[in-house]
């Protein structure tokens, strides 16, 4: 079974400041990953994937995530936030070749202070 | 805008009473999701259904009863709820069989019982 940690639940940041956000997942295959942001009252948004290739993902809103495969992480980062970016972020993962279901992370509330 | 719509949005039913939850779809998917987000918790699955075939019960009580009538429509019946069972209620769907992955989210419906 998969599981996902994400190890900070709440980052508060300045505006214009770089960020990242510690996703880790644990399984015994091969799994595809994903960030999604949820808005306040709002469902989730598709903000980056990662299938296979290149590592390094790039998403919406100027996100890129970062695939490494030995220390089993998918961290998220931004090199400057904008107070819109305020909002909680779950990252998530789905087995390779394995039933449709998304394990989910506890989430990680960011908040961009002016 | 997903694609994907719920109704209603908010919802406030007493122990005894009886409702039911809409998600519709408009991208064509052919697998649709039932998930619960409480505060301070992952989102939990509850259902999962791929070609209109119910393929995940994810030890959801039975007072929780889904229903998808076609490959765009999902239904949850609610009956004799508990207090417990306040929280976000999130549908979502995808395209399986394709190499894309990601589900697509509704708004939620947000339910309070009393």
């Amino acid at each position: 079974a998969q599981s996902v940690t994400q190890l900070d639940s709440q980052v508060p940041v300045f505006e214009e400041a770089p960020v990242e956000l510690r996703c880790n997942y644990s399984s015994s295959v091969s799994v595809y990953l994903f960030w999604y942001v949820q808005y306040p009252n709002q469902g989730l948004q598709l903000l980056l994937k990662y299938l296979s290739g290149s590592t390094l993902v790039k998403g919406i809103n100027g996100f890129e995530a970062e695939f490494n495969k030995s220390q089993t992480s998918f961290h998220l980062r931004k090199p400057s936030v904008h107070i819109s970016d305020t909002a909680e972020y779950f990252c998530a993962v789905r087995t390779q070749g394995g039933s449709e279901k998304l394990v989910f992370g506890k989430g990680t509330k960011l908040t961009v202070n002016p | 805008e997903t694609g994907v719509t719920q109704t209603p949005r908010h919802l406030v039913m007493g122990m005894t009473n009886k409702k039911s939850l809409k998600c519709e779809q408009h991208l064509g998917h052919n697998a649709m999701y039932w998930y619960k987000q409480s505060a301070k918790k992952p989102l939990e699955l509850m259902f999962v259904y791929n070609f209109k075939e119910q393929t995940e019960n994810n030890s959801v009580p039975s007072r929780f009863s889904p229903e998808c009538p076609n490959s765009s429509h999902l239904f949850l019946h609610l009956h004799t709820l508990q207090p417990e069972d306040s929280a976000l209620y999130l549908c979502a769907s995808s395209q399986e069989g394709t190499r894309t992955y990601e589900q697509y989210f509704g708004p939620g419906t947000r339910l309070t019982v009393t």
